[in-house]
């Protein structure tokens, strides 16, 4: 079972402020997602990250998957308050798919 | 269908009933996901299926828990003898693939008073 751990678990800006949040663990994966989780809806997929070191943008997201596949960040410049949500990463190890406890991101007008 | 269907989106149970959900996957999808989610956390792991053979059943919590895809499409997840602590949000996700991207429904919030 691989263990993800993400930081901060809670994250409150003001709109504008750029931001990073953080997915590491002590295991390797073959790759990695991030999901995006509003109030009341099931969790969205933002970006499958898959080599090390990889590097993708999705607007002012930025993802990054780390040289040892172990860890990602993503990073948001100039928030808004569309960002909120809850922020899950999701390792692909083996054959199946573990989610971290995921941050919580709120962006204040 | 469109979407991933689960049903009941609400169910309200007594301590000690069993109950069963229901998921309705991508039509296509091969694997299907169950996850239990608390509010404010990230999905936990329960079991996966690839068609209709369970892969990994290590995250139920204990021999209540179980899950059927008897013929590879609809999943149903049952829990015998609720307890309070049961109570959670569940949610079924399908995928092309075992690593591909999860479709979640909206999920089943079951209640055990």
């Amino acid at each position: 079972t691989q263990l993800l751990e993400q930081s901060p678990q809670f994250l409150s800006i003001q709109e504008g402020e750029n931001l990073t949040v953080y997915c590491n663990s002590s295991s390797v994966f073959s790759s990695l997602q991030w999901y995006r989780q509003e109030p009341g809806e099931g969790p969205v997929l933002l970006v499958t990250v898959v080599t090390g070191g990889e590097v993708k943008k999705l607007k002012r997201l930025t993802f990054q998957f780390g040289d040892a596949r172990k860890d990602s960040s993503l990073h948001i410049t100039a928030a808004q308050p569309g960002d909120t949500g809850l922020y899950l990463c999701a390792g692909v190890g083996g054959d199946d798919m573990r989610f971290g406890a995921g941050t919580r991101l709120t962006v204040k007008p | 269908g469109a979407g991933v269907s689960q049903s009941p989106r609400y169910k309200v149970t007594k301590r000690g009933q069993d109950v069963a959900l229901r998921c309705d996957p991508i039509s296509g999808h091969v694997s299907l996901y169950w996850y239990r989610q608390a509010l404010g956390q990230g999905p936990e792991f329960l079991t996966y299926f690839n068609y209709e053979a369970q892969q990994d059943k290590s995250g139920l919590p204990n021999d209540r828990f179980s899950a059927e895809r008897p013929e590879g499409s609809i999943s149903t997840l049952t829990i015998q003898r609720t307890e309070q602590r049961d109570s959670a949000m569940y949610r079924c996700a399908s995928s092309r693939s075992n690593t591909g991207e999860l479709f979640f429904g909206e999920g089943s919030r079951l209640t055990v008073l």
